[in-house]
């Protein structure tokens, strides 16, 4: 069956513009995550759906993000006026639901390199 | 909130046996996973804890104990394709009640001939 998968999975892009990067859960996965690897660091959390809301935004850095998950599926992160410090990979997990023991299957990412 | 602490870095050779730590403080505990990433690719599940004990899936083997804030991953019998980045993960009580994931920064395992 299909994994997490993710697009795009390279993105370049000048500062200051705005990106949208995408993630297509595990049909039927109802919790879906994003984190965030800068290069040779540990997973930074950003936010958590549950379905299709979010009851944790904490880890979103700055106003400049906001994410959304439609028909409790796909969901999109958008960075607006990107900086150079926002270059990382974007990485994208689904679980089959928030209870315990409920691993997180990753899609391949997004790297992101902003110029 | 959460703080977890693994080794940066860990050398072992083929065929020998490795232990990688973790150690944790957090204030409503549920569970620790491994997960293994290799270099350039997504990190996969390897192990779930949550009573305290170990638990053994083949070469892979983890021991959690709760009363300590501890937990390891044992590999037995290193292949050179073992050379990967082992995460500890913790899961706890977040924002609004829910299970709060949180990745510790990883251990970085280079296998050696």
């Amino acid at each position: 069956g299909a994994g997490v998968s993710q697009s795009p999975s390279n993105k370049v892009t000048e500062k200051g513009k705005d990106v949208e990067l995408r993630c297509d859960p595990i049909s039927g996965h109802t919790a879906l995550y994003w984190y965030r690897q800068s290069l040779g660091q540990g997973l930074e959390f950003l936010i958590y759906f549950q379905g299709n809301s979010a009851p944790d935004k904490s880890g979103l850095p700055s106003d400049r993000f906001s994410a959304e998950r439609t028909g409790g599926s796909v969901s999109t992160l958008t960075i607006q006026r990107t900086q150079q410090e926002d270059s990382a990979v974007y990485l994208c997990a689904s679980s089959l639901a928030q209870g315990a023991g409920y691993e997180q299957y990753f899609g391949p990412g997004t790297r992101l390199t902003v110029t | 909130g959460q703080n977890i602490d693994q080794p940066t870095e860990m050398t072992a050779t083929e065929g020998a046996i490795v232990q990688i730590n973790c150690t944790y403080q957090t204030s409503g505990f549920n569970g620790l996973f491994w997960y293994q990433q290799h270099a350039g690719e997504a990190p996969t599940f390897l192990s779930y804890n949550v009573l305290d004990g170990l638990e053994e899936k083949g070469r892979f083997s983890s021991f959690l104990s709760r009363s300590k804030g501890y937990s390891y991953l044992l590999l037995k019998e290193l292949q050179m394709k073992d050379s990967a980045s082992y995460l500890c993960a913790v899961r706890d009580e977040g924002a609004g009640g829910y299970q709060k994931v949180t990745f510790g920064t990883g251990t970085k395992l280079q296998v050696i001939p």
